[in-house]
């Protein structure tokens, strides 16, 4: 099974910084790399898919780089509702995958 | 409206069986792979498995924690999806997700989840 690997787990950050997450993939996964936001009691929201596309209805501060094994989700300007954890999650194998998850909290 | 409803969740002694099942609305399920998604308490996601549609001949994937214990199967009839899971453990206790597979197998709609306990 192919492992990724969040950085950090958790983080806090003041409204309106830059957050940046990443996750590593144990081997090559080309794009095959989406984000998800899960708020408490709730389930996963798509964010971005294909390591760099934005899924419709989310806001264009969210952005996904990257390709191989490293990729980067990335809020330019954090806002009081982007309070959540984050999975990165991989589809290249047929044996899928998600990172352990990294916390974001609003200082 | 487009949704997907899981129910069948429940309490269920170690060994023990359950079926799950999820409801599809709104949209075109013969189009879609479809998977379940777990997360047990307190932990991360963690993704079961897919059955695929009738174009894929109707193939299932399994991750290895659970391949062998558990079936995923859909009735494109119904408009639904199911997961068979048999031989049940304590770490199978969680909250279980199904999700629609799209463009670059991304999962865009999920459903609320119900939750599976394991315990005598």
């Amino acid at each position: 099974d192919i492992q990724l690997t969040q950085s950090p787990s958790s983080l806090s950050a003041s409204v309106g910084d830059r957050v940046s997450i990443t996750c590593r993939a144990g081997q090559t996964i080309s794009s095959y790399l989406s984000w998800y936001q899960q708020k408490p009691g709730k389930a996963p929201k798509l964010l971005i898919y294909a390591a760099s596309s934005l899924q419709s209805g989310v806001p264009s501060r969210f952005s996904g780089s990257g390709s191989g094994t490293d990729f980067t989700l990335t809020i330019s300007s954090l806002q009081p509702e982007d309070s959540a954890t984050y999975y990165c999650h991989q589809s290249y194998s047929t044996i899928f995958t998600f990172g352990g998850g990294t916390k974001v909290e609003i200082k | 409206e487009v949704q997907l409803v899981e129910s069948g969740g429940g309490l269920v002694q170690p060994g023990g069986s359950l079926r799950l099942s999820c409801a599809a609305s709104g949209f075109t399920f013969t189009d879609h792979f479809m998977d379940w998604v777990r997360q047990g308490p307190g932990k991360g996601l963690e993704w079961v498995g897919r059955a695929r549609n009738r174009a894929n001949s109707y193939s299932t994937e399994y991750a290895t924690s659970v391949k062998g214990r558990f079936t995923i199967s859909r009735d494109d009839s119904e408009n639904s999806l199911y997961l068979q899971m048999n031989s049940l453990k304590s770490e199978d206790t969680a909250v279980y997700y199904c999700a629609r597979g799209t463009g670059w197998d991304a999962f865009d709609l999920w459903g609320q989840g119900t939750m599976v306990t394991v315990s005598s």
